[in-house]
């Protein structure tokens, strides 16, 4: 099915380890973006690439590094992990969806949890 | 600078009866406006959008939403709620000037918990 695919679907990290969420989308979409998901603060915008060859600072860009590895392709990673990167990523495209529609696509999530 | 609010952390409801699911945003200028919805241990599902004209929109498994631009709300609402309805709704926006970038900022959602 087309759509958005992040692995790992869940991780424990030790403090200080690293690591990277690998996301894909087969939509061909110009636009991708990395969220993360904590109780009662919806989601927040950690990084987003607008295009292939371009990323940006979102709302939350602390403690992570983002690669647009190619228009399908974009990952995240976490250099050094803490506590506080305890969370649920998320990535998405958004594109075109079909018709004359646009829209963005989700994935269905890393949990990740730093101990 | 720009913002989305759900003013209820939970909503809870008795099936069969009608529910609404409040949003309103902070934004300049003309806001595209969305509502998703997560199933426990799900991503996000789109729901529905206003990005213009008519300010009632329908979207998907019976919702709706009324876009209120004076009172800068865009609630959710279902005439007759089911017990498959119980989950975590989100309204997002897209933040303006993003027309390339496409960013939502999301409001930080609200359970919505319909009882048999």
């Amino acid at each position: 099915n087309a759509g958005v695919t992040q692995t790992p679907k869940f991780q424990v990290l030790k403090t200080g380890q690293s690591m990277t969420l690998q996301c894909a989308q087969d939509m061909n979409h110009n636009s991708m973006y990395w969220y993360r998901q904590d109780p009662g603060m919806g989601l927040r915008l950690i990084y987003y690439s607008a295009s292939e060859g371009t990323t940006d600072k979102g709302e939350v860009p602390n403690g992570y590094n983002v690669s647009r590895l190619n228009k399908r392709e974009f990952s995240l990673r976490l250099e050094s992990a803490a506590p506080s990167q305890t969370s649920v990523y998320f990535c998405a495209s958004y594109g075109w969806t079909g018709g004359s529609n646009y829209g963005y696509t989700f994935g269905s999530g890393t949990r990740l949890t730093v101990v | 600078a720009q913002s989305v609010a759900q003013p209820e952390d939970q909503v809870n409801v008795a099936e069969g009866n009608p529910l609404t699911v409040k949003c309103t945003y902070s934004v300049s200028g003309n806001p595209y406006l969305f509502w998703y919805v997560q199933y426990p241990n799900r991503g996000l599902q789109f729901l529905l959008k206003y990005i213009t004209g008519d300010n009632l929109v329908k979207g998907s498994y019976g919702f709706e939403a009324e876009f209120n631009k004076s009172q800068t709300s865009f609630h959710l609402k279902k005439p007759s709620a089911l017990v498959s309805d119980s989950a975590l709704y989100f309204c997002a926006v897209r933040a303006p000037g993003s027309s390339n970038t496409g960013k939502l900022i999301f409001g930080q959602g609200t359970t919505l918990q319909v009882k048999p």
